[in-house]
């Protein structure tokens, strides 16, 4: 069964700055999803990687896979306030499944 | 405009009640999923359907059943509330094939008292 570790939990950021979400997964997936979710809002797709080394790029944010290591990053360059939100990584495995992290909820001051 | 759109927003329901949650999508899609949302938590599976009749449980599917009779319908059914399924509940669907995440819907917020 499927288990995906997000961290960390929380992220304050200073406007400007860099930082990496980190999205483990415990078994074989065949594709990785990266979601973002406003507060009072459902989640919006961001990135879906189906293959080793699959790195996406929209704006400021970048998402790479790594399947031998289980491991997929959503890197953040110049952090802007607009930014501000919890974001899901997910994992899936036969086409129909699709299982959640816990989330991290990212906070952007100016 | 591609929509998954769930029958309510918010529920108030009793404990003990059968309670019905509709989720219907306009995108021809094959896969459709039930997930609830509780702080801290995530999203965690309840059932999800790759085709029509067809469901397969997820990680917490007790106390839930789900039907699927039509392609862009599909409901989950809690046979009989109890206060800890207060949660939010999200649906969401998504193509069998290729690099396309899922579309969620709004969200349906149930209380059970």
């Amino acid at each position: 069964e499927l288990k995906v570790e997000q961290n960390p939990l929380f992220l304050s950021m200073q406007e400007g700055k860099n930082y990496t979400i980190y999205c483990n997964y415990s078994t074989t997936s065949d594709r990785l999803y990266w979601y973002r979710q406003d507060p009072g809002k459902s989640l919006e797709s961001l990135f879906v990687l189906l293959s080793n080394g699959a790195v996406k790029q929209e704006g400021r944010l970048m998402a790479s896979l790594d399947t031998k290591a289980r491991l997929s990053t959503l890197h953040i360059t110049a952090a802007v306030h607009d930014l501000s939100a919890t974001y899901f990584c997910a994992g899936g495995y036969n086409n129909n499944d699709m299982r959640f992290g816990a989330g991290t909820r990212l906070t952007v001051k100016p | 405009d591609v929509k998954v759109t769930q029958s309510s927003r918010y529920l108030v329901k009793r404990t003990g009640e059968k309670v019905f949650l509709e989720c219907v999508q306009d995108m021809d899609h094959e896969n459709m999923f039930w997930y609830r949302q509780d702080p801290g938590l995530g999203l965690r599976l309840i059932y999800f359907s790759y085709d029509v009749k067809m469901k397969e449980k997820g990680d917490i599917p007790e106390g839930y059943s789900v039907s699927r009779e039509k392609k862009e319908r599909f409901s989950l059914i809690l046979e009989s509330a109890s206060t800890n399924q207060t949660s939010m509940y999200l649906c969401a669907s998504s193509p069998i094939w290729g690099g396309g995440g899922a579309f969620f819907g709004q969200g349906t917020r149930l209380t059970v008292v």
